[in-house]
């Protein structure tokens, strides 16, 4: 088995400023993904990473850069923090070829 | 426009109940479908998949896939109080990777 570590459990942040999120996974999957989780809608796809080096755009990426250093890392960065930004960010990998995704435990942003 | 909507939003059986959740997608590219279970506090965890039309059981657990009309329903049958939890259903496309996009997802509560 592997485990997915997000770092910080909780982060507060103030309007306007930039804030990044960790994510270490220890699978050796070579796709990795960052999902919003907002009360109500789901999980929406920020951005994935298919190997290492690449870098694709999900649904909701405005606003946000993500950064894969290797292949067991992959950050996230809230380039100007609003106040509705407030949700739970997941990170999660998986084999390439629609195989399981495998989900961390979360980053939750508050923004004030 | 939400590819893939979830109902009901919430849901309440007693101990030894039965269960049963839908899930209807908009987007015909959509050909793999998973779903997943999160409780408080964790990150979401595959339940199962289901490729092809017909029903899959797993345990207590059955899902069924009618490609035709774009729904998958999961049934839990003797549900348990551990079973109350958020549920998704999830679908991806060989396109893009397979990355899963999700519903909003159903509360189950489980009253013993």
């Amino acid at each position: 088995g592997g485990i997915i570590t997000q770092t910080p459990k909780f982060l507060i942040g103030q309007e306007g400023q930039k804030l990044t999120l960790k994510c270490q996974q220890n699978f050796n999957h070579d796709t990795m993904y960052w999902y919003r989780q907002d009360s109500g809608k789901g999980l929406r796809l920020i951005y994935y990473s298919i190997t290492e080096n690449d870098l694709q755009k999900g649904d909701l990426s405005e606003g946000y850069d993500a950064s894969r250093e290797k292949k067991s890392s992959f950050s996230l960065t809230v380039t100007s923090a609003q106040k509705n930004e407030m949700a739970v960010f997941l990170c999660a990998s998986s084999r390439t070829g629609g195989t399981e995704v495998f989900f961390g435990k979360g980053t939750r942003l508050t923004v004030v | 426009q939400q590819k893939v909507q979830q109902s009901p939003e919430s849901l309440s059986v007693p101990e030894g109940g039965m269960a049963s959740l839908n899930c209807t997608s908009s987007d015909r590219n959509f050909q793999y479908f998973w779903w997943y279970r999160q409780h408080s506090g964790e990150g979401p965890k595959a339940l199962m998949s289901i490729f092809s039309d017909g029903d899959k059981k797993e345990g207590r657990f059955t899902a069924h896939l009618n490609k035709a009309s774009l729904h998958v329903s999961l049934h839990i049958r003797d549900s348990q109080p551990s079973d109350s939890a958020l549920y998704f259903c999830a679908a991806s496309e060989p396109q893009g990777g397979y990355k899963l996009t999700f519903g909003t997802g159903t509360s189950l509560l489980v009253d013993p």
